[in-house]
């Protein structure tokens, strides 16, 4: 178990709708990151958070927004879903987003687009 | 090209093999060197991290890194049934103020009894 919790576990909506998955970071944590995995694109980074501010941007389409709450869990939310945004969405922490410090991942959400 | 290259496999092994696993990269900004295992229907979990080229080991993980090649290896010695797993390597260079991993698309290790 490292630390990261995220929900939902599974999540199935049709195309057209609106998501929103979550993410608590482990205990000390102040970076959040937010990553989607599929098949064919393997794992993609989409969004950094540190301490409640955006710090750096990936793949992220612009359907697609997250933030950091006060209390330094993260929410990403996804829009206007298509079919291919059915993939495995993981949630990540570190203490501060430096290169040196080990990105502990949360068990994923597992959305499916149909 | 994707910045990072990794066979999918799968590697089908015996127990007790040694395993090689590795990636090719074509950005010479990368600074940094990272194996991640996944079990099925978890998320990755941080092996070995290294920066410099050279050999770094860890029990029965070793990670090497050849920089001029632009070439990175995992090899796992007395491999296991328990090391059946998918392995994604990962690297990365400073951007702005954040250091953020391109994986490589994993690839997926059984070992057999």
């Amino acid at each position: 178990d490292s630390g990261v919790t995220q929900t939902p576990k599974h999540l199935i909506t049709a195309t057209g709708q609106r998501v929103t998955l979550r993410c608590s970071p482990r205990s000390g944590d102040l970076s959040v990151y937010w990553y989607q995995q599929s098949l064919d694109q393997g794992l993609q980074f989409l969004i950094q958070y540190y301490n409640g501010e955006e710090r750096a941007k990936g793949n992220i389409l612009e359907r697609f927004s997250a933030q950091q709450f006060p209390d330094l869990h993260s929410e990403l939310n996804l829009s206007s879903l298509e079919l291919g945004d059915s993939a495995l969405y993981f949630c990540a922490s570190s203490v501060a987003g430096g290169s040196k410090e080990t990105q502990y991942f949360g068990p994923g959400t597992r959305l499916l687009v149909l | 090209q994707k910045e990072v290259e990794q066979d999918p496999g799968p590697l089908s092994v015996p127990e007790g093999a040694i395993v090689s696993l590795n990636c090719t990269y074509s950005n010479s900004a990368f600074q940094y060197f990272m194996w991640y295992r996944q079990y099925s229907r978890k998320g990755p979990e941080l092996l070995m991290y290294t920066y410099s080229s050279g050999n770094k080991e860890d029990g029965r993980f070793t990670a090497q890194v050849d920089k001029s090649s632009k070439y990175i290896s995992l090899f796992i010695r007395d491999s296991q049934p328990s090391d059946s797993a998918t392995y994604l390597c990962a690297m990365g260079a400073k951007s702005g103020g954040s250091y953020i991993p391109t994986f490589g698309r994993g690839t997926s290790l059984i070992v057999h009894p």
